[in-house]
């Protein structure tokens, strides 16, 4: 089956660093891909629609300068948390549409766990 | 919202009973979508029904669609303590863009 890929699975930083966080699709072309956020115990929270090629969607309640999305390929997205701060501190899901198939076709990657100290 | 809702928010059952949950919604929907999350990993999908299907089975699982009363259903025969996990639904409207529900906490006693 197709396969996203999150790259770091986890990461540590310090207050007011900034942390890139990349989603991959490995087999397929995904000119959508989206990202979450959730928080311990609770559900996932879509943060922002990434369009290949196009300025990404945000949720409302997102802040677009502190959650920079950039879709550049079919195959890539990166999510970079500007500024890190301790709430910030989450896990990260992306997941990608397949771009040759239904529109309910969309795979996650396995996440990313951000520490902020 | 179009947010699906889970019910119950936790389960304790022992292993060889059967586990329902229960997931509500408020507007109509293309598809619903059952996920499996183990603590502190990522989503492993489950089944997908789609607006004009009542049920699916997979395995040990079968999922209802009641559009009517905006309800869908998850049942595990005969679960394991394998399936100890949280289980999400997540519909999907005209964006197809899922949107998920806050979760059942599931714990299966061996």
């Amino acid at each position: 089956g197709a396969v996203v890929s999150q790259h770091p699975s986890w990461v540590i930083c310090k207050s007011g660093t900034s942390v890139k966080i990349e989603c991959r699709s490995l087999d397929f072309q995904a000119t959508t891909m989206f990202w979450y956020r959730q928080f311990p115990k609770q559900s996932l929270m879509l943060m922002a629609t990434s369009n290949e090629g196009s300025k990404a969607t945000y949720e409302q309640g997102v802040e677009k300068d502190k959650f920079l999305i950039n879709h550049a390929s079919l195959t890539l997205s990166t999510l970079t948390v500007t500024s890190a701060h301790p709430e910030d501190s989450s896990f990260y899901i992306c997941s990608a549409r397949d771009h040759s198939s239904t529109l309910d076709t969309q795979y996650f990657g396995p996440g990313t766990r951000l520490t902020v100290l | 919202s179009q947010q699906g809702e889970e019910d119950p928010q936790a389960l304790s059952i022992q292993e060889g009973e059967n586990a329902t949950m229960n997931c509500s919604y408020k507007t109509s929907i293309n598809n619903l979508q059952w996920y499996r999350q183990n603590s502190g990993r990522g989503l492993v999908h489950l089944i997908l029904i789609r607006s004009n299907e009542r049920e699916k089975h997979s395995g040990r699982l079968r999922v209802t669609l009641d559009t009517s009363k905006k309800s869908s259903s998850l049942l595990i025969t005969a679960s394991r303590a394998a399936d100890t996990a949280s289980y999400f639904c997540a519909v999907s409207g005209g964006s197809y863009i899922p949107t998920f529900g806050r979760g059942t906490s599931l714990i299966v006693h061996p």
